[in-house]
């Protein structure tokens, strides 16, 4: 299995562009997190679902965040417009079907411009 | 919800002696503490972890203890080398791989050769 995989891994965009994050988790377990890091505030939880269901969007900054999961294999994160403050490292995570496991994706470095 | 504190925020020491960081969570319901590495540029990487079932866990020169009561649970590595050198991240949850991790603010380390 070759894991998470994120794409892109880097970005840069100008402001009140709009930015498709994505992600491809481990296959055969359909839970998905994802994660914003920045300095200031560490790892934060922004959205996850369970069998593709969003369970808690409660760390989406605000509406200009998005995500789907249209299959278990497959989710997007969207941020529409982007703003200059939405620059940081987004990151997907899912478990191992074998056990409760999480691991992590190589990030996509966004910076807005 | 989940409170994660984690201490110290950076730590230094020469090489081959021992690191130890420190965490306190708040809901006693959580009963799984993975403990996570980062590399510059890399995603989080679970290095150890342990459940609320278990006092200790040791793997070759990382050990994990872990106190119920008191809520706190400690990160030990011996022996450090330079390749030690990373951001380190704990993290707590109830059992499921279908619940998210909440991270402490993470320990920068250095291993001074």
């Amino acid at each position: 299995d070759a894991g998470v995989i994120q794409s892109p891994r880097h970005e840069v965009t100008e402001m009140g562009q709009e930015v498709t994050l994505r992600c491809k988790p481990i296959s055969g377990h359909n839970s998905l997190f994802w994660y914003r890091q920045t300095m200031m505030r560490g790892l934060e939880l922004l959205i996850y679902f369970n069998n593709n269901v969003p369970i808690d969007d409660s760390g989406m900054p605000e509406d200009r965040f998005s995500a789907k999961m249209p299959n278990a294999s497959f989710s997007t994160l969207k941020i529409q417009p982007s703003e200059p403050r939405d620059s940081a490292v987004y990151f997907c995570a899912s478990p191992v079907i074998s056990g409760n496991t999480i691991y992590f994706g190589e990030g996509s470095w966004l910076t807005v411009v | 919800g989940e409170n994660v504190e984690q201490h110290p925020s950076t730590l230094s020491v020469q090489e081959g002696d021992s690191a130890v960081i420190k965490c306190t969570y708040s809901d006693s319901a959580s009963n799984y503490f993975p403990w996570y590495k980062q590399e510059l540029g890399k995603g989080p990487q679970l290095i150890i972890d342990i459940r609320s079932n278990v006092g200790e866990k040791k793997d070759q020169r990382i050990a994990v203890t872990l106190n119920k009561t008191a809520k706190h649970f400690s990160l030990h590595i011996t022996e450090t080398q330079p390749e030690d050198s990373a951001v380190y991240f704990c993290a707590a949850t109830v059992n499921s791989g279908n619940t998210p991790l909440v991270f402490g603010k993470g320990t920068r380390l250095s291993v001074i050769a």
